[in-house]
């Protein structure tokens, strides 16, 4: 079956970087975009953007552009999302999930998603 | 950005009733290519949100049908009949008409 397993919670300084992992099995991993969402209780969910898995081109939410950067390792079906230069308010639950190819007929939508992985940011 | 605005913000249904939650949108999800990309989620406590319905109205795999989407460019609705336990969570819609992607802020569902 489709999994996305995110690697696990993590606590970081602020000013410090942090990288999650996001590993894909039971499918086809470059069939697939993989899309990062963050979520937290006051802004709710947020769309970070994706990563083409085949290519490794990224299309980002001008908001995170210079916070995230997504990559790829194709050999492992694993995605990846660095945070970087982190504050409090990157203390979130990040999710990653799989989406559709084809925009025009899958409207991009995101079918299967990751346990998340939660970020806390402190001193 | 676009603004998609869910209601009620939490609704009580007993079980076996019918539930409707709005989501309407701050301009048309009509892409130009003259489809509209809007799909709804339900995050059930504790776990990460799951698919229901893509672009407007289509149940994705597994999904049963008293769940049914409805609605054209400003305005959405989600219809879910004969609630049952495992219905029971937050709905969110997700617009992918116009960058950047955005989601409404939830209608928590619970048991009268």
């Amino acid at each position: 079956q489709v999994q996305l397993q995110q690697s696990g919670a993590e606590l970081a300084k602020p000013g410090s970087s942090v990288k999650i992992s996001c590993k894909a099995s039971g499918y086809t991993f470059t069939s697939y975009y993989i899309s990062w969402i963050k979520q937290t209780t006051g802004q709710g969910l947020e769309y970070i953007g994706y990563i083409n898995t085949g290519s490794g081109g990224t299309n980002y939410n001008e908001k995170f552009k210079g916070k995230a950067t997504l990559t790829v390792d194709k050999s492992s079906s694993t995605a990846f999302m660095q945070l970087s230069s982190l504050t409090p308010d990157d203390s979130a639950v990040y999710y990653c999930a799989r989406e559709r190819k084809n925009y025009y007929y899958s409207g991009g939508v995101m079918d299967a998603w990751g346990q998340g992985a939660s970020v806390t940011v402190s001193s | 950005d676009v603004v998609l605005t869910q209601t009620p913000v939490s609704l009580l249904i007993s079980l076996g009733g019918q539930a409707s939650i709005s989501c309407r949108s701050s301009q048309s999800l009509v892409h130009s290519n003259g489809n509209t990309y809007l799909h709804w989620y339900l995050q059930k406590p504790g776990q990460s949100p799951q698919l229901l319905i893509y672009q407007v109205s289509n149940r994705f795999s597994g999904i049963p049908d008293r769940f049914s989407g409805s609605g054209s460019g400003t305005d959405f609705t989600l219809k879910i009949s004969r609630v049952e336990p495992e219905d029971l969570g937050v709905y969110y819609c997700l617009q992918r008409t116009h960058n950047p992607y955005t989601f409404g802020a939830g209608t928590k569902l619970e048991l009268k």
